[in-house]
């Protein structure tokens, strides 16, 4: 069945670059799918970093858009998120997902089980 | 704040029928179709609903989804205990060119 785990460093210092990868299996990540990441600080809701599609089509949302950069690998069934100029604010638990796309509709169908990414020197 | 509203809590008993609500705009639910999500504490967000009333496989049919205009509701029919959790909107806009998620519902089962 299809898989996602995300990997990445636990903390990251303020003004450096968080960076995670999100490993798929059971699942090609060239299929009609897009690929998503989503962050959840503690005890809050959840927030939509941004989409990508393995063309390298990429969805970004717009508060995060200057400091952010989803990308794919499809050689290793990977898709990777990169945020810079990180402050205590990015905390958070960030979750890989599978999205899927069609006219009108946007969803998460496959979740990974998120890692906390701190920000602290 | 979120661009979708949904109150912060709701509660009920156990066998009894609840209801969270979301709301939006013409840019998101008023053109685009809704999902739910549910966060059981300490696990990822699941799926619950998406297409505005379609459930996955595997998810009980006490759980429905609606959506009239620029509004979503869900319900959950017959409650149980295991059905405490956060609960979680979400639909694209078109004007942000993202997706956008309401601010979640705590649900707790009295």
């Amino acid at each position: 069945q299809v898989q996602l785990q995300e990997s990445g460093p636990g903390l990251v210092k303020p003004s450096e670059t968080l960076s995670l990868t999100c490993t798929v299996s059971g699942y090609s990540i060239t299929n009609n799918n897009y690929w998503g990441w989503i962050r959840q600080p503690p005890g809050k809701g959840l927030e939509w970093i941004g989409t990508i599609y393995h063309s390298g089509t990429t969805y970004y949302n717009p508060s995060l858009k200057s400091r952010v950069t989803i990308s794919v690998d499809t050689s290793k069934n990977q898709f990777s998120l990169r945020l810079s100029s990180v402050t205590a604010a990015d905390t958070a638990v960030y979750y890989c997902a599978r999205e899927v796309s069609r006219s009108r509709e946007h969803w998460g169908d496959y979740w990974g089980q998120g890692t906390l990414v701190t920000v602290s020197s | 704040q979120s661009v979708l509203t949904q109150p912060p809590s709701a509660s009920e008993t156990p066998g009894q029928r609840v209801t969270i609500s979301c709301s939006g705009s013409s840019s998101n639910i008023g053109g685009n179709a809704v999902s739910w999500y549910q966060q059981l504490p300490g696990t990822a967000p699941k799926l619950l609903i998406y297409s505005n009333n379609q459930r996955p496989s595997g998810v009980p049919d006490r759980f429905s989804g609606s959506k009239s205009g620029t509004s979503a509701s869900l319900a959950i029919s017959g409650l149980q205990s295991e059905d405490e959790a956060d609960y979680y909107c979400a639909a694209w806009d078109d004007s942000l060119n993202g997706l956008v998620f309401g601010g979640g519902t705590k649900l707790t089962v009295l």
